[in-house]
């Protein structure tokens, strides 16, 4: 069976910092997304990209940078994090994008 | 644009009693609708889906009727588990935007034994 490998599982960073999180899937899957999940705000999505290079911004796109370089792998960049920020960013992916994505576990961020 | 609604944040119930999740949504597009159960620090994981109005669909004591007349795609259990005990969400993939699935704000479920 395949699976989905998020790197970092845990990331503390400072404020202003770039940070970078890592995505890596080995099901094959064409389309790969980057949700956030805040409590009680459900899971909003900041990038996705349905083949090896395509990106394609969400709704919440703004301070993060994304990069497909392969079809496995996909990463994102928090371009500069704000202080107290915590949050758990989410990483999907999909045969196409008309199924239903499955997640990874998560990369748990804290800003201090 | 589309929406999805979760108007419980928080329900508690005692083992054995029935379980409903409320879920309603809005889209101008045709419509396919999930269910996601998260247990605490899991993946979140397909519990069911559908594109079919008004029939029922099942999935690990679970089920769904997706009604278009009224928006809807409610959770239902007849017997709560312990192991129940979950972050549920309800997520609208409306067709507009291509590869995007919109989720509700999520409700927890918590089972008393």
């Amino acid at each position: 069976g395949g699976i989905i490998t998020q790197t970092p599982k845990f990331l503390i960073g400072q404020e202003g910092q770039k940070l970078t999180l890592k995505c890596q899937q080995n099901f094959n899957h064409d389309t790969m997304y980057w949700y956030r999940q805040d409590s009680g705000k459900g899971l909003r999505l900041i990038y996705y990209s349905i083949t090896e290079n395509d990106l394609q911004k969400g709704d919440l796109s703004e301070g993060y940078d994304a990069s497909r370089e392969k079809k496995s792998s996909f990463s994102l960049t928090v371009t500069s994090a704000q202080k107290n920020e915590m949050a758990v960013f989410l990483c999907a992916s999909s045969p196409g994008t008309d199924q239903a994505p499955l997640f990874g576990e998560g990369t748990r961020l804290s800003v201090l | 644009g589309d929406s999805v609604t979760q108007t419980e944040g928080l329900v508690t119930l005692t083992e054995g009693l029935p379980v409903m999740l409320n879920c309603t949504y809005q889209t101008a597009y045709s419509t396919f609708l999930f269910w996601y159960v998260q247990h605490l620090n899991e993946a979140p994981k397909l519990l069911l889906k559908s594109s079919t109005d008004n029939k029922r669909t099942e999935h690990q004591g679970f089920h769904a009727t997706l009604h278009k007349s009224s928006s809807s795609f409610h959770l239902q259990k007849s017997s709560a588990q312990l192991s129940d005990s979950a972050l549920y969400y309800c997520a609208l993939r409306g067709t507009q935007v291509v590869g995007q699935l919109t989720f509700g704000s999520g409700t927890r479920l918590q089972v008393y034994a």
